[in-house]
């Protein structure tokens, strides 16, 4: 089963700033990979499809990146609503998997 | 509006059975894979298996497998996730999303159901 490693656990940054949370898969997934944010007591919300496509509706300060093994999503600036947690999903293979998932919180 | 609607929370002893369900609207239900996913209490989501309605073809991920059951019944619209033994380690919420395929390659979970909390306790 592919494994994804996503950095950071938890992250600290104040409206304006730019954040970049990083995933990591253990085998290569071509560019099979999702960006979801999730908010306290609410289901998961598509942000960002095959690895860099924005999802129709979501704010274009979100962007991801990357192919292979390698991803990334940023903000290009932090918005208060902003702030959830956010978790990779690769739909290469299955089973598939999802990051741990990243706390953005604000400083 | 496509949509998925899950069934009301639920508290269980250990030991009961137990059957959630999703319904979608507003599209053809029959022709879109629907995954379950679940999150424990304070932690992150963990995918549990995915269900092809029109054939009622499922895959579980290993970690599920023989513990859950995902069935379909494609003519009212319904996915199902079911315990036939509940333990008090299943006390999450359980979420279905909707797999949207494009082309050859592309996929996206969305929508999403609002989420079924389940509590197993004595």
């Amino acid at each position: 089963a592919i494994q994804m490693t996503q950095s950071p656990s938890s992250l600290s940054a104040s409206v304006g700033d730019r954040v970049t949370i990083t995933c990591r898969a253990s085998q290569g997934i071509r560019n099979d990979l999702g960006w979801y944010q999730q908010k306290p007591g609410k289901a998961p919300k598509l942000l960002i499809y095959g690895a860099s496509s924005l999802q129709s509706g979501v704010p274009s300060r979100f962007s991801g990146s990357g192919s292979g093994t390698d991803f990334t999503l940023t903000i290009s600036s932090l918005q208060p609503e902003d702030f959830a947690t956010y978790y990779c999903l690769q739909d290469y293979n299955y089973p598939y998997s999802f990051g741990q998932g990243t706390k953005l919180e604000i400083k | 509006e496509v949509q998925l609607v899950q069934s009301g929370a639920e508290v269980k002893k250990p030991g009961e059975s137990l059957k959630i369900s999703c319904k979608g609207s507003g599209y053809n239900f029959s022709n879109y894979w629907i995954a379950w996913v679940r999150q424990m209490p304070g932690k992150g989501l963990e995918w549990m298996g995915i269900i092809y309605p029109g054939d009622s073809d499922a895959t579980y991920s290993p970690s599920f497998q023989g513990q859950v059951t995902i069935s379909a019944d494609k003519s009212i619209s319904t996915a199902y996730l079911q315990w036939s033994s509940l333990k008090a380690s299943d006390t999450a919420m359980y979420y279905c999303a909707r797999r949207h395929d494009y082309g050859d390659s592309i996929n996206w979970f969305d929508p999403w159901g609002q989420g079924t909390l389940v509590t197993v306790s004595s």
